[in-house]
């Protein structure tokens, strides 16, 4: 069984559209979290939540939207899509408040290209 | 801002021991993670330290010095598959987490 998922794997787009990416964790962890990692593999936190509550929310453009529906699923909704916004998405999650102490779990990511 | 400083390579052969180094200029550090990417893959935990000192998790040990500003991931019996990019992961505040700038290691026969 998949830990954390997410879907799509592969997401290309063109400019100014509007897409989501998803993510779901079946290890009944409380935290969850998004990561992108650009071209030069710098790995940036955007966002963390706390059953279903934003704890941490990072300077992202506001055209990035987080969704957590409940503690097991943590959404991405990107308005806008610009050229800058390719890279790979990574979702996590963990036991316990955020607070980088606990071993986060990766899915798979999702490499995002925009044209 | 705050940062954590890795090397960008480090090469060495198999059977070496190799250091990789996270230094950080930011003020209060409360823990220091590391993780462990292949090419095309996903970041997978290694180690954590909470506390000042030595962490050993088989060929793998991690360091922390809160008071020198740095820690260390510590690799033994290099094999072919730890070729790999290694990121350290720090907590910088509440709730506030930043990855190093991470280490490519390149592992050679």
């Amino acid at each position: 069984d998949t830990a954390v998922s997410q879907t799509p794997k592969y997401l290309v787009t063109q400019m100014g559209n509007d897409k989501s990416i998803k993510c779901e964790q079946n290890l009944g962890h409380d935290t969850m979290y998004w990561y992108k990692q650009d071209s030069k593999k710098f790995l940036k936190i955007m966002f963390s939540y706390n059953n279903k509550e934003l704890i941490i929310n990072e300077t992202v453009p506001n055209r990035f939207s987080p969704k957590s529906p409940d503690k097991a699923h943590l959404n991405l909704h990107i308005n806008s899509l610009e050229l800058g916004d390719s890279a790979v998405y990574f979702c996590a999650s963990s036991q316990g408040v955020a607070g980088g102490t606990y071993e986060q779990y990766f899915g798979p990511g999702t490499r995002l290209t925009v044209t | 801002g705050q940062s954590l400083e890795q090397p960008s390579e480090v090469t060495a052969v198999e059977g070496a021991i190799v250091q990789i180094n996270c230094t950080y200029q930011t003020s209060g550090f409360y823990g220091l993670s590391w993780y462990q990417q292949h090419d095309g893959g996903a970041p997978t935990f290694l180690s954590y330290n909470g506390l000042d000192g030595l962490e050993e998790t088989g060929r793998f040990s991690s360091f922390l010095s809160r008071s020198d500003s740095y820690g260390y991931l510590l690799l033994q019996e290099l094999q072919m598959k730890d070729s790999a990019s290694y990121f350290c992961l720090g907590r910088t505040g509440f709730q506030k987490l930043v990855f190093g700038t991470g280490t490519r290691l390149l592992v050679s026969p």
